[in-house]
This record gives structure tokens, C-alpha cells and sequence, in this order.
């Protein structure tokens, strides 16, 4: 069974740093491009990030562009998530999920349960 | 990165046809045959119910399809079922390893 746990989640203060993860476990880890997916309480998904098989192939959305770095070890089974400078927007659910493919197609096929970030002072 | 466009609400009656539209531009949905539909029951993770436009995931109901028409991409879900009511999510890639999801649509079942 296919399994993606995030962790690292919390309160953290306007201007701090915090880094997610989410193992991998249940699949061949290093075949599948990954994606990090966030939801405000109450608001719709955005995609925040991904990496595909290799980490040879990198994209962030705007709003986190230079505050947000993805990284992945295969060796781990682990996908991880740095935010650096973060601010109240980026209160959230942040989603992992695994794509079909080795490179980003889109078709995220398997989520986590999701883990709360909560940026406030 | 601008979200793509869905309509907030739809509704339809048991056993009906609804088409939610999800609209971009010619550098995302117009470009790339690369659209996700994804549903959210509340509480839930999303769930992909269409990938590259039409494909339909292994264990996915034939009554929901995908196509897509220059710049907008729709999804169709026939024989509407009370457990259909959920958040509908269009996403599509945008260029540059980027991707963009929809605002989401709310569908009721009467």
C-alpha cells in the first residue's frame, strides 16, 4: 500500500523558518516525481512545488519562489520542504503527493493526509 | 501564475450530466494536453479522478470523462450519485516546471 506521511509541521512566527517532510513508502521511491501541494483553511489547492526523479527537474510557484526550497533523498525515501521567510499567507495544509511519472506529468496520484503550517506571531 | 478559472458552484440532480469548465490561457491549458482533475470530499485529501486531459486512473468511475477545447478543459460527470457532491480542482502545467490549479468548483447533488 502506497504511503506518504508528512511531518514537520506547526506554529512558527512571521519571519522564521521551518522544514517539512514526507516519507515515502509502499513504491519505488525514485521513479516518481513529487509535488508539494498547499490548502488555506477553508481555500482552494495550490501548487507549491516539484522535483522530479533525479531532482534534475525543479519548479516553485511565485509566491514562494526564493523562500521555498523542495529537496528529495531517494537513498531515504523522503521528500522535504524548507521555508525560509515565512509569512502569514502561507498558513496552510501542505499536501505531498507523488505523480505517475519520473518527470512532473501532473497526475498526482497518491496524497498524504496533509500537515498544518501555521505562520503567526 | 495566475489560477486557472472554474465556476464556483454547480449543481445537478441524481442521475443528470454536469460539465464543469476550467479556463486558462494559451500558456498553460492551451499549450499542454497536460490537465488534472482532481475531487475533494471535505476533510479529505484530493483524489485524481483525470490526468492528461482524458485519461481516467485505474478504479475511477467511467462516468466521469475529461476533453479539452483550445484554452478551456472540462470535466463531465454523468449519472450524477450523491457521493459525487464534493470540490472539483482542474490543475495544468504551465511551462517552465511550473503547474497551476484552478479556484475549484463546489458541486451539489440536488
Amino acid at each position: 500500500e502506497v504511503q506518504l506521511v508528512e511531518s514537520g509541521g506547526g506554529l512558527v512566527q512571521p519571519g522564521r523558518s521551518l522544514r517539512l517532510s514526507c516519507a515515502g513508502s509502499g513504491f519505488t521511491f525514485d521513479d516518481y516525481a513529487m509535488h508539494w501541494v498547499r490548502q488555506a483553511p477553508g481555500k482552494g489547492l495550490e501548487w507549491v512545488s516539484s522535483i522530479s526523479w533525479n531532482s534534475g527537474s525543479i519548479g516553485y510557484a511565485d509566491s514562494v519562489k526564493g523562500r521555498f526550497t523542495i529537496s528529495r533523498d531517494n537513498a531515504k525515501n523522503s521528500l522535504y520542504l524548507q521555508m525560509n521567510s515565512l509569512r502569514a499567507e502561507d498558513t496552510a495544509f501542505y499536501y505531498c503527493s507523488k505523480d505517475r511519472d519520473y518527470d512532473s506529468s501532473g497526475s498526482l496520484d497518491q496524497w498524504g493526509q496533509g500537515i498544518l503550517v501555521t505562520v503567526s506571531s | 501564475q495566475s489560477a486557472l478559472t472554474q465556476p464556483a458552484s454547480v449543481s445537478g440532480s441524481p442521475g443528470q450530466s454536469i460539465t464543469i469548465s476550467c479556463t486558462g490561457t494559451s500558456s498553460d491549458v492551451g499549450s499542454y494536453n497536460l490537465v488534472s482533475w482532481f475531487q475533494q470530499h471535505p476533510g479529505k485529501a484530493p483524489k485524481l479522478m483525470i490526468s492528461e486531459v482524458s485519461k481516467r486512473p485505474s478504479g475511477v468511475s467511467n462516468r466521469f470523462s475529461g476533453s479539452k477545447s483550445g484554452n478551456t478543459a472540462s470535466l463531465t460527470i454523468s449519472g450524477l450519485q450523491a457521493e459525487d457532491e464534493a470540490d472539483y480542482y482542474c490543475c495544468s502545467y504551465a511551462g517552465s516546471s511550473t503547474w497551476v490549479f484552478g479556484g475549484g468548483t463546489k458541486l451539489t447533488v440536488l
